[in-house]
């Protein structure tokens, strides 16, 4: 099976910009949760969807908004980004119980102007 | 806070050498699972260990569970250059919504 992937891999873009992230899970893996890993934050959990719901969230600001398709493919979207927002988005997806083991995608690295 | 924090936060050791990371958390949980991630990749899963089990083995990975210590550790045997890497515990709240909340991680060099 093909593992999880993320696209772009790389982004560059400037403060007040919005950007969108895409993921695409592991075939039949219905959970698809969303991180942000920072140096100084370490691993943090932004959102999981299940059945195209959003079924649990971190604490972000309305900023960090996500969506996922009928086929489980996600999307999540950052409005006016700041400097902050820099960092690497990773994507993991999981069975459908959502509550085990998550397979992670490479991440894409977001850099903030 | 951070749920699981791993200590140290960096081990230095040579090729053959054993390596041993330890994760505490604060909170009651389901599961705890070891991560790891080589530099700026995605996180690779190692092992899930559940709140009722104590030791776990996977090749030359061993992990044990404290609950009453509220405490994991992960002891890799025999170590090589390719297991160069930082590594993470996530946990879960018992009870609580599915989300797994990672430490800040272990940095671990092998040297050949």
């Amino acid at each position: 099976k093909a593992g999880v992937t993320q696209t772009p891999r790389y982004l560059i873009k400037t403060r007040g910009q919005q950007v969108t992230l895409s993921c695409s899970p592991i075939s039949g893996h219905r959970s698809v949760s969303w991180y942000q890993q920072t140096p100084g934050q370490g691993l943090q959990f932004l959102f999981e969807y299940f059945s195209e719901t959003q079924r649990n969230k971190g604490n972000f600001p309305g900023r960090f908004s996500g969506r996922q398709f009928s086929n489980s493919r996600s999307e999540m979207n950052v409005s006016t980004l700041e400097l902050g927002d820099s960092a690497l988005y990773l994507c993991a997806s999981s069975l459908p119980t959502g509550q085990e083991t998550q397979y992670f995608g490479p991440g894409t690295r977001l850099l903030v102007l | 806070s951070q749920q699981g924090e791993e200590d140290p936060q960096a081990l230095s050791i040579q090729e053959g050498e054993n390596a041993t990371m330890n994760c505490s958390y604060k909170t009651s949980i389901n599961n705890l699972q070891w991560y790891r991630q080589n530099s700026g990749r995605g996180l690779v899963h190692l092992i899930l260990i559940r709140s009722n089990e104590r030791e776990k083995h996977s090749g030359r990975l061993r992990v044990t569970l404290d609950t009453s210590k509220k405490s994991s550790s992960l002891l890799i045997t025999a170590s090589r250059a390719a297991d160069t890497a930082s590594y993470f515990c996530a946990t879960d709240k018992q009870g609580g919504s599915y989300i797994p909340t990672f430490g800040r991680g272990t940095s671990l060099i092998v040297h050949p």
